[in-house]
C-alpha cells in the first residue's frame, strides 16, 4: 500500500485478555518504531526496530509488551493480561533509513481496556 | 533527559488571524526539530523540520525558526484557515541512527468561520 497500515482500528478488551496489533510499515522501510498515545498526551515511544532486530525496547512499560517482526516487514505489538491503564492509541510508524526523522505514521489503534 | 514543551491549548481562533504556537525544547547536543500535525481521524504527518541553528523550516504557510539561545522553535502562521483545525507536535530527535522521536504533549488549534 501507500502508507502505513495498522490493524484493527478499534479494539475492546476485557481486563486480562490478550491483544496483538498488527502495522504493515511503507514496503522497504527499514526502521519501524512503535508509540503510545494516551488521551490528551503526544506520543511516547515504546520499541524500535531496524529490519527484524529489535534495537530498542526502552519504552515498553511493563514485561505484558512484547513486540517482533519476524521478516522485518509486518510488525506485531502484543499484550498480555491487559489492564485498564494500557488504554491508549497505539501508533505504528516507518522511516525508510536507520535514521528516526522522516516517520510516516499509521492512523493508529484505539485500544480501550474494560 | 531530552524532552520537548509546548504551550497547552486548545487555540481557537477565528479565519484569517495570527496563530503562534510555542515550543521549547531541552537537549544535550544539536538535535534536529520538527512539527507533526494531526488532522481528524489521520494518522501523524510531518509539517516542517529545521535540522540546524537558525534554520527556518515552511511549509503550507506555516514556518518555525530553530533558536538555539532561547531553545525553541515556534510555530507561526499569518493567517489560519478553518482546514488547519488540527492537534500539532512539536518534536525532536538527538540525531542519532534509530533515535526516536520524543513528542510534546500536542497543541489542539480550532479555526472558525
Amino acid at each position: 500500500g501507500a502508507g502505513v497500515s495498522q490493524s484493527p482500528r478499534y479494539k475492546v478488551a476485557k481486563r486480562g485478555q490478550d491483544v496483538a496489533l498488527r502495522c504493515d510499515p511503507i514496503s522497504g522501510h527499514v526502521s519501524l518504531f512503535w508509540y503510545q498515545q494516551a488521551l490528551g498526551q503526544g506520543p511516547e515511544f515504546l520499541t524500535y526496530f531496524q529490519n527484524e532486530a529489535q534495537l530498542d525496547k526502552s519504552g515498553l512499560p511493563s514485561d505484558r509488551f512484547f513486540a517482533e517482526r519476524p521478516e522485518g516487514s509486518v510488525s506485531t505489538l502484543k499484550i498480555q493480561r491487559t489492564q485498564q491503564e494500557d488504554s491508549a492509541v497505539y501508533l505504528c510508524a516507518s522511516s525508510k533509513g536507520q535514521g528516526g526523522e522522516k516517520l510516516f505514521f499509521g492512523s493508529g489503534t484505539q485500544l480501550s481496556v474494560l | 533527559g531530552d524532552s520537548v514543551t509546548q504551550m497547552e491549548g486548545p487555540v481557537t481562533l477565528s479565519e484569517e488571524a495570527f496563530l503562534t504556537i510555542n515550543c521549547t525544547y531541552t537537549a544535550t547536543g544539536y538535535p534536529s526539530l520538527f512539527w507533526y500535525v494531526q488532522y481528524p481521524g489521520e494518522g501523524l504527518q510531518l509539517l516542517l523540520k529545521a535540522t540546524k541553528a537558525d534554520d527556518k523550516g515552511s511549509n503550507k504557510g506555516f514556518e518555525a525558526t530553530y533558536r538555539k539561545e532561547t531553545t525553541s522553535f515556534h510555530l507561526e502562521k499569518g493567517s489560519v484557515q478553518v482546514s488547519d483545525s488540527a492537534v500539532y507536535f512539536c518534536a525532536l530527535t538527538p540525531n542519532q541512527a534509530g533515535t526516536a522521536l520524543i513528542f510534546g504533549k500536542g497543541t489542539t488549534l480550532s479555526v472558525s468561520s
